[in-house]
């Protein structure tokens, strides 16, 4: 049982918009930033999205992030085939005292 | 470029020692930086073990503090993670990263290493 909550699963076809919604609480989204990693099948994570809308050099424009209360959300135009992969959210947790990830959301380019 | 390289058993037996290094090239660790341990069971998401400063300030994940240790060696610019008495849900690639954090660009994880615990 993930501290985040992600759906498990989201698709589209080429071309379309996919959002990805990450859900906290007070004492981790929000009160602190929220990061994205991609995670391509049997590859290590990769940020993608840093406090939550920046993109690390490298990140395609299509991927972007945003943060409102308690929850965050990944959004990615222009679906691509390459896109097909894992996406996970992340951030601090002041009650914890430690990093809590999303379980993740595998995303799906029919 | 920073690079990350994780080594060490890829089967522990359960009720031992998990032992494991990750080597770093291209930045010393006593620059600065969190630096962490994180893992990933097989299927399923990711869990933060735990981070260490270049000081050896430590933050343990609560579920797993009884039982990990994290260290760093800066003569050989490694970082280390123990976690005693293993068990089967033990299993999972583990990664080093320098992160996480609101580092950007400076984020960087190692490739990973499987870790199968045996009965």
């Amino acid at each position: 049982q993930s501290v985040l909550t992600q759906p498990p699963s989201a698709s589209g076809t080429p071309g379309q918009r996919v959002t990805i919604s990450c859900s906290g609480s007070s004492s981790n989204i929000g009160t602190n930033t929220v990061n994205w990693y991609q995670q391509l099948p049997g590859t290590a994570p990769k940020l993608l999205i840093y406090s939550n809308n920046q993109r690390p050099s490298g990140v395609p424009g299509r991927f972007s992030g945003s943060k409102s209360g308690t929850s965050a959300s990944l959004a990615i135009s222009g679906l691509q085939s390459e896109d097909e992969a894992d996406y996970h959210c992340a951030t601090w947790d002041d009650s914890l005292r430690g990093w809590v990830f999303g379980g993740g959301t595998k995303v799906t380019v029919l | 470029q920073v690079q990350l390289q994780e080594s060490g058993p890829g089967l522990v037996k359960a009720s031992e020692t998990l032992s494991l290094t990750c080597t770093v090239s291209g930045y010393s660790i006593s620059s600065g930086y969190y630096w962490a341990w994180i893992r990933q069971p097989p299927g399923k998401g990711l869990e933060w073990i735990g981070s260490i400063f270049h000081s050896g300030d430590t933050f343990y994940n609560p579920s797993l503090k009884s039982r990990v240790t994290i260290s760093v060696d800066t003569s050989k610019n490694q970082l280390s993670l123990k976690l005693n008495s293993v068990t089967a849900t033990d299993t999972a690639v583990y990664y080093c990263a320098r992160g996480p954090g609101d580092y950007g660009d400076n984020e960087a994880w190692g490739q990973g290493t499987l870790v199968t615990v045996s009965s």
